[in-house]
């Protein structure tokens, strides 16, 4: 268990509605992700942090930002939904293997369930 | 163009017998592997993973071999149980802590 919360983890909103949806860790972690899976195409990195204030785009980032404000959250906006960004949104925390120092890995949150009508 | 593929979407194997998934990539400059396993309506989890500088590695009945020169790798599951029916994600690294992610195997293991 890496200590992620994803809230909601069910939403069903309208298209053209601003939606944001939290991500939150208890372990300290600075690096935070956000994904999105999509049938066929496997999990796809939408934004990332490496510290509070500090975010970058990942292969999907059209029509989503992203704040950090503190080290424990990191929030995904959809700013005006549309029926594409109906998916299941993931966040990840990257921690390093217990035992391993040369090699991070990402831990998963329980995904958000988004519809967007 | 998605850097790495899982070209089988699914398999089913007997419940005792070795469940074999693969995955290729493109991109040579991936020097971390990992799989994840997922089950519905849950997050993934990490499973096992490869650096480059090996070729293969081992955990308890989960092993992952690289094929470097082939941009090839696969999971070896031994014996296959029940709960290891999942849908199964290979995904690399070059090293700038990001994953590329292939599409996905659901494994049937059958009783």
């Amino acid at each position: 268990d890496a200590g992620i919360t994803q809230s909601p983890r069910h939403k069903v909103t309208e298209t053209g509605t601003p939606v944001t949806l939290r991500c939150h860790q208890t372990e300290n972690h600075r690096y935070m992700y956000w994904y999105r899976q999509d049938p066929g195409h496997g999990l796809r990195l939408i934004h990332y942090s490496y510290g509070v204030k500090d975010t970058d785009k990942g292969e999907v980032s059209d029509g989503y930002s992203v704040s950090r404000s503190k080290t424990e959250d990191f929030l995904l906006t959809l700013e005006s939904a549309t029926s594409s960004q109906t998916s299941v949104y993931f966040c990840a925390i990257r921690r390093g293997l217990a035992g391993v120092t040369s090699t991070d890995t990402q831990y998963f949150g329980p995904g958000t369930r988004l519809t967007v009508l | 163009d998605q850097q790495v593929k899982q070209n089988s979407p699914s398999l089913s194997v007997q419940e005792g017998r070795i469940s074999i998934l693969n995955c290729d990539y493109t991109n040579s400059m991936f020097d971390y592997f990992l799989w994840y396993k997922k089950y519905p309506a849950e997050g993934p989890t990490f499973l096992i993973s490869i650096s480059s500088i090996k070729d293969k590695n081992e955990d308890g009945r989960f092993t992952v071999f690289l094929n470097k020169s082939a941009k090839h790798l696969s999971l070896h599951i031994v014996p296959s149980q029940p709960g290891d029916s999942a849908v199964y994600f290979c995904a690399a690294s070059e090293g700038d802590y990001k994953l590329s992610f292939g599409a996905g195997t659901t494994v049937t293991v059958r009783a």
